[in-house]
Formats: C-alpha cells, structure tokens, sequence
C-alpha cells in the first residue's frame, strides 16, 4: 500500500524542539523529492522544507530557515523535520507528502500536530 | 512571496457546475503552466486533482477540470456531487524552487 506516516508532534513549549518522522511504503522513496507541509488550525497550507532524493538539495520556507532542519534516510524510507527555536506561530498540522512535478504532491500522510505553548 | 487569491467560498446545486479562480502574477502563475489543484476534506489531508494546469491523476473523476489564461487558473467541477463539499486550495511553481499556494476555497453543495 502507499503510504506515508508522520510520527513525533507534541505540545512544546516557546523555545522548545521536535523532531517530526514520516515513513513511506508502496513507492520509490528514494527517487522521489519530498516535501513538508504545514497547516495552522482553520488556515491554508504552506511548503515548509523539501528535499531532493539524494538530499543534496534542500529548500525552506524563509520564516523557518536557521531552525527547521530536513533530512532523509533512504535506507529507511524515512523523511524527518528537525524543528529547533519553536515559535507560538510554528502551531500547526505538519504533513509530509511525495512532489510528482513542480507544485503538485500526489501521496500525502495523515499529519502529525505540533502546539508550542507555554 | 504572497499566497495566490482565491474567492472564499463558492456554491452550486448537484448537477451544476462550479468554478473556481485563482489568481497570482506573472512570477508564478502566469509564467509557468505548473499549476495544481487540491481538494481537503475536513479533518482529511490534501488530494491532487489537478497538476500541470490541466492534467489529471489517475482515479481524479473527470468532472473535474483544469485552465489557465495568463495569470489566472481556473478548476471547474462539473455535474457537482456532495462529495465534492470540500476546501478547494490551487498552488503554482514561482520559481527558485518556491511553491505558492492559494488562499482556499469552500464549495458548498446546496
């Protein structure tokens, strides 16, 4: 089955860090680019980090960049987030999904919610 | 960069069709035909229905339909059915390997 599954979001608090997982089943993982998303409650989407299959490659949201870190193991199939220096205004449901072409993503997870809050 | 603008909600009965804009530059959608179309369910993750301005993945009933002139995009959905209620949110390319998503959509199925 094609699947990916994020793991690791939490309540945090200001300052805090979190390190987001996303496994991957039924596709080519490491062919593919891969990318994290993220969703504040009632809000739209936003490109946070992606990756190039070889992870040479990585690209970041400008309001993230310097704290979030994103990193992959293709032997495990597994996409990760590092998330460091937690804002109030990081809140939000993380996706990971698979990039097919430019701006379009074709399997996406589940999501795994990250609160900072004191 | 700022999100590409997209009416906030739009309606039809079932059988009719709807139409949703999305409109940005020419830094994103008017300059690149990589444009792309998600449906999201409450509480459900994003679905690609659209990507490439017009093309569909498999299993994406045709009912739904993708067009662009110049910096606008458009997604019809045609002979609307209630499981189309949805939020409806379009991205485009931007350049530099930057993505730019839409403010969303509502549909509604009266």
């Amino acid at each position: 089955e094609v699947q990916l599954v994020e793991s690791g979001g939490g309540l945090v608090q200001p300052g805090g860090s979190l390190r987001l997982s996303c496994a991957a089943t039924g596709f080519a993982f490491s062919n593919s680019w891969m990318t994290w998303f993220r969703q504040p409650p009632g809000k739209g989407l936003d490109r946070v980090a992606n990756i190039k299959h070889d992870g040479s490659e990585k690209y970041y949201l400008d309001s993230v960049k310097g704290r979030f870190t994103v990193s992959r193991d293709n032997t495990m199939n597994s996409l990760y987030l590092q998330l460091n220096s937690l804002r109030a205004e990081d809140t939000a449901l993380y996706y990971c999904a698979r990039g097919l072409t430019a701006a379009a993503f074709d399997i996406w997870g589940q999501g795994t919610m990250v609160t900072v809050s004191s | 960069q700022s999100a590409l603008t997209q009416p906030p909600s739009a309606s039809g009965s079932p059988g009719q069709s709807v139409t949703i804009s999305c409109t940005g530059t020419s830094g994103d959608v008017g300059g690149y035909n990589y444009v792309s179309w998600y449906q999201q369910h409450p509480g459900k993750a994003p679905r690609l229905m659209i990507y490439e301005v017009s093309k569909r993945p498999s299993g994406v009933p045709n009912r739904f339909s993708g067009s662009k002139s110049g910096d606008t995009a458009s997604l019809t959905v045609s002979g609307l059915q209630t499981e189309d209620e949805a939020d409806y949110y379009c991205a485009s390319y931007a350049g530099n390997n930057f993505d730019v998503f839409g403010t969303g959509t509502k549909v509604t199925v009266l």
